[in-house]
């Protein structure tokens, strides 16, 4: 069984549209997380929810918009995709605590042509 | 300026070689973890240091986490293609719900 499972892997779509990617876990962790890792490799928060709610927005534009309508599953969506959105995209998921392990999805990668 | 800064940004050796992989701050934190990201992978837990001085092994890979607990160290004796990856070292922040990763280093042991 995937701990945290995304999808799709691939998706390639034109300038302006609209797109969803899923993510699911089910390791029972309150906290699920959306990454960002562009070209260099660096790999940057987005969003964290705790229990359904958002916690951390890290200066996202205002066209991605995570939904997490239970504490298993976090999805974004992205309105009017630009050329910059491309990257690969990382759904996590941990327990809260000191000693916290983020388990990672396989990643999207997201192509705007 | 990132929080965590890692250098070197690349390395590549051969195989049976020793490395070190830094990760440096000018802030303290709590703890520190070190990931490996294997290509189309995600990114996978190898150890978290928690103690100012701490010395983790893992096999051949030893970390280490300095005594001020701002910056860390993994070192890598006789390396192999296996090694090959992508490695990240990230620390919590906002109350242990945010891992934030450093600039990360990547690795290519040849055969």
């Amino acid at each position: 069984d995937t701990a945290v499972s995304q999808t799709p892997k691939y998706l390639v779509t034109q300038m302006g549209n609209d797109k969803s990617i899923k993510c699911e876990q089910n390791l029972g962790h309150d906290t699920m997380y959306w990454y960002k890792q562009d070209s260099k490799k660096f790999l940057k928060i987005m969003f964290s929810y705790n229990n359904k709610e958002l916690i951390i927005n890290e200066t996202v534009p205002n066209r991605f918009s995570p939904k997490s309508p239970d504490k298993a599953h976090l999805n974004l969506h992205i309105n009017s995709l630009e050329l910059g959105d491309s990257a690969v995209y990382f759904c996590a998921s941990s327990q809260v605590g000191l000693n916290t392990e983020a388990f990672f999805g396989q990643g999207t990668r997201l192509t705007v042509v | 300026t990132q929080l965590l800064e890692q250098s070197p940004q690349f390395l590549s050796i051969q195989e049976g070689e020793n490395l070190t992989v830094y990760c440096n701050s000018s802030s303290v934190f709590s703890s520190l973890q070190w990931y490996r990201q294997e290509p189309g992978e995600g990114p996978v837990l190898l150890v978290t240091v928690v103690t100012g001085g701490e010395v983790k092994k893992l096999k051949r890979l030893t970390f280490q986490f300095g005594d001020a607990r701002k910056d860390s160290s993994l070192h890598i004796t006789a390396a192999q293609p296996g090694d090959t990856g992508l490695y990240l070292c990230a620390t919590l922040r906002g109350g242990f719900q945010k891992l934030v990763f450093g600039t990360g280093t990547r690795l290519l042991v040849s055969p």
